[in-house]
């Protein structure tokens, strides 16, 4: 069974700080990971997605995640934050026989501090 | 031009009722999802539908029922609500079930309420 763990319910940071957000996942078959950002009473937005390739993998708003297999992680970095960043992000995976389903981690929320 | 929308945005209801939420995307994708989002944030898949055809169903109470009259809609049914039933359900779309590997278009949700 495939699941996610997001290791910080929240980080709160400075405006033009840089901000590392944890994901590991769990699966025993090849994975496929995403990062979804869900902004205040809005939907869910895609940041960015591993496939397969390249483990660094850049996404919009200058964000960037890195698929590491090894320590089955793949978390989310950007190194200057803006006010604007303030939202909720959640890595999900599909893995291998999931049926494409896509599986959430509980959601860190990113508050960027004036 | 919203690519996936819901109606309504925020439902009130008390509990025993039935009630339904409306989903609509006009990206000409196949497959729909239904999600949970509980009040702690937990995303959680209920249902998919690939042009029209049930392919996930997840441990969700009967009271619920998925219908998908084309694949460019697919409503939420909820019978007999209870308190639990409050969160806010969100829809989404991708293009086939293979493309939904590379994304899935999200609506901005339905905040129900069960008093």
């Amino acid at each position: 069974a495939q699941s996610v763990t997001q290791l910080d319910s929240q980080v709160p940071v400075f405006e033009e700080a840089p901000v590392e957000l944890r994901c590991n996942y769990s699966s025993s078959v090849s994975v496929y990971l995403f990062w979804y950002v869900q902004y205040p009473n809005q939907g869910l937005q895609l940041l960015l997605k591993y496939l397969s390739g390249s483990t660094l993998v850049k996404g919009i708003n200058g964000f960037e995640a890195e698929f590491n297999k090894s320590q089955t992680s793949f978390h989310l970095r950007k190194p200057s934050v803006h006010i604007s960043d303030t939202a909720e992000y959640f890595c999900a995976v599909i893995s291998g026989g999931s049926n494409y389903k896509l599986t959430f981690g509980k959601g860190t929320l990113l508050t960027v501090n004036p | 031009d919203t690519a996936v929308s819901q109606t309504p945005k925020y439902l009130v209801t008390q509990m025993g009722n039935d009630k339904s939420i409306k989903c609509e995307q006009n990206l000409g994708h196949d497959t729909m999802y239904w999600y949970k989002q509980d009040s702690k944030k937990f995303l959680k898949i209920m249902f998919s539908y690939n042009n029209k055809e049930l392919i996930i169903n997840e441990t969700v109470p009967n009271r619920f029922s998925p219908k998908s009259p084309d694949k460019a809609h697919l409503n939420l049914h909820i019978n007999s609500l209870e308190l639990g039933d409050s969160a806010v359900y969100f829809c989404a779309s991708s293009q086939d079930r293979v493309a939904g590997l590379r994304e899935q278009y999200f609506g901005p949700g339905t905040r129900l309420t069960v008093t």
